[in-house]
């Protein structure tokens, strides 16, 4: 079965970068694109951007470019995103999920993370 | 960018009601319109993909339809476990979520 595992929780400093981890199992890793949502609290979703785990070719909404660094490591099946320069407006759960169809970038998702929430705080 | 807005941003009724909830994107969207629901706490769960399609193992009260720029979810007969929140998002060229229907019991 499909299974998408994040990291735990965070508590960062102003001005510091910190990475997330998604952990994918049960599919092929390869054949499946992987995005970012980030959610502040109470509100609504936003997207972040996607990367493809064979090419590492990357996609961001241009909100994020500066502040989102997706990668892969795909001898152990994870996805990371690393957020820099952190501020109080980026605290937020961030969720992993894949793509439903194989080696497409849009379309929808039916494996989510558990989420990650990351607390920016001095 | 596509913007996507979603109405109403609360809704409040009773057990059996049928419910409704649109999103109308900002140009056509071709049907690439999928719906989510999300419980407090919650990752968000897929309902509806490419308007109309039920994903495996929702409840066949969940419906979606529309077309162009506009689209609904309809619930058809409220039950208590459907309190959520519920997000559109359109994927017909890249990614935009709905802002959100709060949706709770009377």
């Amino acid at each position: 079965q499909v299974n998408l595992l994040q990291s735990g929780a965070a508590l960062v400093k102003p001005g510091a970068s910190v990475k997330l981890s998604c952990k994918a199992s049960g599919y092929t890793f390869t054949d499946y694109y992987i995005h970012w949502v980030k959610q502040s609290h109470g509100k609504s979703l936003e997207w972040i951007g996607y990367i493809n785990p064979n090419s590492g070719y990357t996609n961001y909404n241009e909100k994020f470019k500066s502040k989102a660094t997706l990668t892969v490591d795909k001898s152990t099946n994870t996805a990371y995103m690393e957020l820099s320069r952190l501020t109080s407006e980026d605290s937020a759960t961030y969720y992993c999920t894949r793509c439903e169809l194989r080696r497409a970038p849009y379309n929808w998702f039916a494996y989510w993370g558990q989420g990650t929430l990351v607390t920016v705080s001095s | 960018d596509i913007q996507m807005t979603q109405s109403p941003s609360f809704l409040s009724a009773s057990v059996g009601d049928r419910v409704t909830i649109n999103c109308k994107a900002s140009q056509n969207i071709n049907k690439y319109l999928d719906w989510y629901q999300q419980k407090h706490g919650e990752a968000p769960k897929l309902l509806i993909y490419n308007t109309n399609n039920l994903q495996t193992g929702i409840p066949s009260r969940f419906s979606g339809s529309g077309s162009g720029t506009d689209y609904t979810l309809t619930i058809s007969s409220l039950q208590p476990e459907d309190v959520a929140t519920y997000f559109c998002l359109q994927h017909s060229s890249r990614l935009t979520f709905g802002s959100g229907t709060k949706l709770e019991i009377k």
